[in-house]
Protein backbone atom coordinates (compact mmCIF):
# COMPACT_ATOMS: atom_id res chain seq x y z
CA UNK A 1 0.00 0.00 0.00
CA UNK A 2 0.94 3.68 -0.20
CA UNK A 3 3.34 5.43 2.30
CA UNK A 4 3.78 8.98 2.70
CA UNK A 5 6.69 10.38 4.91
CA UNK A 6 6.96 14.02 5.94
CA UNK A 7 9.64 16.02 7.27
CA UNK A 8 10.75 17.80 9.33
CA UNK A 9 8.04 17.04 12.06
CA UNK A 10 8.73 20.40 13.69
CA UNK A 11 9.84 23.89 12.05
CA UNK A 12 10.13 27.16 13.48
CA UNK A 13 10.70 29.82 11.25
CA UNK A 14 11.05 33.78 12.10
CA UNK A 15 8.17 35.44 10.31
CA UNK A 16 8.96 37.06 6.83
CA UNK A 17 11.01 34.04 6.18
CA UNK A 18 10.08 30.74 3.88
CA UNK A 19 9.24 27.45 5.27
CA UNK A 20 9.03 24.41 3.40
CA UNK A 21 7.80 20.83 4.35
CA UNK A 22 8.43 17.34 2.12
CA UNK A 23 6.98 14.30 1.33
CA UNK A 24 7.70 11.23 -0.25
CA UNK A 25 5.50 8.92 -1.42
CA UNK A 26 5.77 5.12 -2.81
CA UNK A 27 3.13 4.21 -4.84
CA UNK A 28 3.84 5.27 -8.14
CA UNK A 29 -0.32 5.45 -9.07
CA UNK A 30 -0.93 7.94 -6.72
CA UNK A 31 -2.52 10.70 -9.05
CA UNK A 32 -3.78 13.42 -6.58
CA UNK A 33 -1.77 15.27 -3.60
CA UNK A 34 -3.48 17.94 -1.04
CA UNK A 35 -1.72 19.73 1.74
CA UNK A 36 -4.07 20.48 4.54
CA UNK A 37 -3.59 23.08 7.39
CA UNK A 38 -5.13 21.90 11.54
CA UNK A 39 -5.04 24.68 13.27
CA UNK A 40 -5.06 23.97 17.15
CA UNK A 41 -8.83 22.31 18.24
CA UNK A 42 -10.06 22.69 14.79
CA UNK A 43 -10.66 20.43 11.65
CA UNK A 44 -8.10 20.01 8.99
CA UNK A 45 -8.73 22.18 5.99
CA UNK A 46 -6.98 22.78 2.30
CA UNK A 47 -4.80 25.05 1.33
CA UNK A 48 -3.59 23.75 -1.73
CA UNK A 49 -3.29 20.46 -4.06
CA UNK A 50 -1.68 19.39 -7.03
CA UNK A 51 -2.29 16.62 -9.82
CA UNK A 52 0.19 13.85 -11.42
CA UNK A 53 0.07 16.20 -14.73
CA UNK A 54 1.05 19.39 -13.40
CA UNK A 55 5.06 20.51 -11.61
CA UNK A 56 4.26 23.03 -9.67
CA UNK A 57 1.02 25.11 -8.05
CA UNK A 58 1.24 28.63 -6.54
CA UNK A 59 -1.78 30.33 -4.46
CA UNK A 60 -0.27 33.68 -3.17
CA UNK A 61 2.13 32.66 -1.04
CA UNK A 62 1.66 29.26 -0.76
CA UNK A 63 3.37 27.08 -3.67
CA UNK A 64 3.55 23.34 -4.06
CA UNK A 65 5.85 21.33 -6.22
CA UNK A 66 5.70 17.62 -7.59
CA UNK A 67 8.68 15.43 -8.79
CA UNK A 68 6.66 12.63 -10.04
CA UNK A 69 9.96 10.90 -11.11
CA UNK A 70 11.57 11.51 -7.42
CA UNK A 71 7.87 10.67 -5.95
CA UNK A 72 8.09 13.41 -3.70
CA UNK A 73 6.11 16.63 -3.01
CA UNK A 74 6.84 19.68 -1.20
CA UNK A 75 4.72 22.75 0.35
CA UNK A 76 6.24 26.45 0.19
CA UNK A 77 5.01 29.29 2.04
CA UNK A 78 6.79 32.20 1.52
CA UNK A 79 6.17 35.46 3.83
CA UNK A 80 5.19 33.82 6.85
CA UNK A 81 2.96 35.53 9.20
CA UNK A 82 2.09 33.95 12.96
CA UNK A 83 -1.43 32.94 11.45
CA UNK A 84 0.51 30.13 9.33
CA UNK A 85 1.58 28.50 12.39
CA UNK A 86 -0.23 25.75 12.67
CA UNK A 87 0.15 21.97 11.65
CA UNK A 88 -0.05 20.90 8.17
CA UNK A 89 -0.53 17.41 6.50
CA UNK A 90 0.26 16.39 3.11
CA UNK A 91 -1.87 13.45 1.85
CA UNK A 92 -2.04 11.11 -1.63
CA UNK A 93 -4.40 9.09 -3.15
CA UNK A 94 -4.01 5.70 -4.32
CA UNK A 95 -5.37 2.39 -5.21
CA UNK A 96 -7.42 1.17 -2.57
CA UNK A 97 -6.88 -2.64 -1.16
CA UNK A 98 -9.56 -3.94 -3.66
CA UNK A 99 -6.98 -2.81 -6.41
CA UNK A 100 -9.96 0.08 -6.97
CA UNK A 101 -11.33 3.31 -4.92
CA UNK A 102 -9.41 6.18 -4.03
CA UNK A 103 -7.29 5.69 -0.27
CA UNK A 104 -6.35 8.80 0.96
CA UNK A 105 -2.79 8.52 2.84
CA UNK A 106 -1.59 11.23 4.73
CA UNK A 107 1.88 12.28 6.37
CA UNK A 108 2.76 12.79 10.58
CA UNK A 109 2.91 16.13 10.02
CA UNK A 110 4.54 19.00 10.83
CA UNK A 111 4.30 21.78 13.20
CA UNK A 112 5.31 25.16 11.86
CA UNK A 113 5.63 27.85 14.38
CA UNK A 114 6.23 31.53 13.22
CA UNK A 115 8.28 33.71 15.50
CA UNK A 116 8.09 36.98 15.49
CA UNK B 1 -24.28 26.27 4.60
CA UNK B 2 -22.28 23.29 3.44
CA UNK B 3 -21.11 21.21 6.26
CA UNK B 4 -20.26 17.83 7.41
CA UNK B 5 -21.90 17.19 10.75
CA UNK B 6 -20.47 14.62 13.36
CA UNK B 7 -22.41 13.56 16.45
CA UNK B 8 -21.08 12.88 19.39
CA UNK B 9 -18.69 15.59 19.66
CA UNK B 10 -17.52 14.31 22.86
CA UNK B 11 -18.11 10.61 24.37
CA UNK B 12 -16.56 8.94 27.32
CA UNK B 13 -17.53 5.07 27.31
CA UNK B 14 -16.28 1.45 28.75
CA UNK B 15 -14.68 -1.62 27.13
CA UNK B 16 -17.20 -3.42 25.32
CA UNK B 17 -20.06 -1.29 24.93
CA UNK B 18 -21.25 -0.68 21.50
CA UNK B 19 -21.20 2.78 19.79
CA UNK B 20 -21.74 4.66 16.59
CA UNK B 21 -20.34 7.73 15.61
CA UNK B 22 -22.92 9.54 13.06
CA UNK B 23 -21.35 11.64 9.89
CA UNK B 24 -24.10 13.56 7.81
CA UNK B 25 -22.89 15.87 4.90
CA UNK B 26 -25.63 17.72 2.92
CA UNK B 27 -23.71 18.37 -0.13
CA UNK B 28 -24.48 15.79 -2.19
CA UNK B 29 -21.03 14.05 -2.09
CA UNK B 30 -20.14 10.91 -3.47
CA UNK B 31 -17.53 10.01 -1.45
CA UNK B 32 -16.84 10.12 2.67
CA UNK B 33 -14.45 8.59 4.30
CA UNK B 34 -13.98 8.57 8.07
CA UNK B 35 -10.08 9.25 10.34
CA UNK B 36 -8.54 9.00 13.08
CA UNK B 37 -5.97 11.32 14.90
CA UNK B 38 -3.72 10.08 17.02
CA UNK B 39 -0.47 12.21 18.33
CA UNK B 40 2.92 11.25 16.40
CA UNK B 41 0.60 9.66 13.82
CA UNK B 42 -0.85 11.98 11.65
CA UNK B 43 -4.48 11.24 10.13
CA UNK B 44 -5.50 7.57 8.90
CA UNK B 45 -8.10 6.14 7.20
CA UNK B 46 -10.50 3.92 8.37
CA UNK B 47 -12.65 3.14 6.06
CA UNK B 48 -14.13 4.95 2.90
CA UNK B 49 -17.14 5.02 0.80
CA UNK B 50 -16.96 5.94 -2.97
CA UNK B 51 -20.94 5.64 -3.58
CA UNK B 52 -23.89 4.59 -1.52
CA UNK B 53 -23.51 0.72 -1.03
CA UNK B 54 -19.92 1.43 -2.18
CA UNK B 55 -17.19 0.92 1.22
CA UNK B 56 -13.57 -0.22 0.79
CA UNK B 57 -10.78 -0.39 4.01
CA UNK B 58 -8.70 2.04 4.99
CA UNK B 59 -5.03 1.87 6.37
CA UNK B 60 -6.59 0.99 9.92
CA UNK B 61 -9.93 -1.25 9.80
CA UNK B 62 -9.63 -3.41 12.51
CA UNK B 63 -12.30 -3.05 15.15
CA UNK B 64 -14.33 -0.69 13.46
CA UNK B 65 -17.58 -1.14 11.25
CA UNK B 66 -19.42 1.43 8.45
CA UNK B 67 -22.22 1.13 6.17
CA UNK B 68 -23.71 3.71 3.31
CA UNK B 69 -27.44 3.06 2.75
CA UNK B 70 -28.07 6.70 1.82
CA UNK B 71 -25.48 8.99 0.45
CA UNK B 72 -25.93 11.68 2.97
CA UNK B 73 -25.13 9.47 6.01
CA UNK B 74 -21.54 7.47 6.68
CA UNK B 75 -22.02 5.87 10.34
CA UNK B 76 -18.88 4.67 11.85
CA UNK B 77 -19.56 1.89 14.36
CA UNK B 78 -17.47 0.28 16.81
CA UNK B 79 -18.98 -3.52 18.37
CA UNK B 80 -16.39 -4.09 21.38
CA UNK B 81 -14.89 -0.45 21.43
CA UNK B 82 -11.61 -1.33 22.91
CA UNK B 83 -9.13 1.53 24.88
CA UNK B 84 -6.72 1.62 22.28
CA UNK B 85 -9.69 3.03 20.16
CA UNK B 86 -9.53 6.20 22.48
CA UNK B 87 -8.43 8.75 19.60
CA UNK B 88 -9.65 11.85 17.79
CA UNK B 89 -11.78 10.74 14.89
CA UNK B 90 -12.91 12.96 11.72
CA UNK B 91 -15.62 12.33 9.06
CA UNK B 92 -14.90 14.06 5.80
CA UNK B 93 -16.32 14.23 2.23
CA UNK B 94 -15.78 15.24 -0.71
CA UNK B 95 -17.39 14.92 -4.88
CA UNK B 96 -15.08 12.39 -5.58
CA UNK B 97 -12.21 10.76 -3.92
CA UNK B 98 -9.77 13.10 -5.62
CA UNK B 99 -11.25 15.93 -4.80
CA UNK B 100 -10.57 18.12 -1.43
CA UNK B 101 -12.22 16.73 1.80
CA UNK B 102 -14.47 18.46 3.81
CA UNK B 103 -13.97 18.00 7.27
CA UNK B 104 -16.35 17.39 10.43
CA UNK B 105 -15.21 18.96 13.10
CA UNK B 106 -14.47 15.73 15.06
CA UNK B 107 -15.43 13.48 17.74
CA UNK B 108 -13.14 13.00 20.66
CA UNK B 109 -13.66 9.38 22.00
CA UNK B 110 -12.14 7.97 25.84
CA UNK B 111 -12.53 4.01 25.69
CA UNK B 112 -12.32 3.38 29.80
Amino acid sequence: GENVEQHPSTLSVQEGDSAVIKCTYSDSASNYFPWYKQELGKRPQLIIDIRSNVGEKKDQRIAVTLNKTAKHFSLHITETQPEDSAVYFCAAIARGVSGGGNKLTFGTGTQLKVEL
Amino acid sequence: EAQVTQNPRYLITVTGKKLTVTCSQNMNHEYMSWYRQDPGLGLRQIYYSMNVEVTDKGDVPEGYKVSRKEKRNFPLILESPSPNQTSLYFCASSPLGNQPQHFGDGTRLSIL
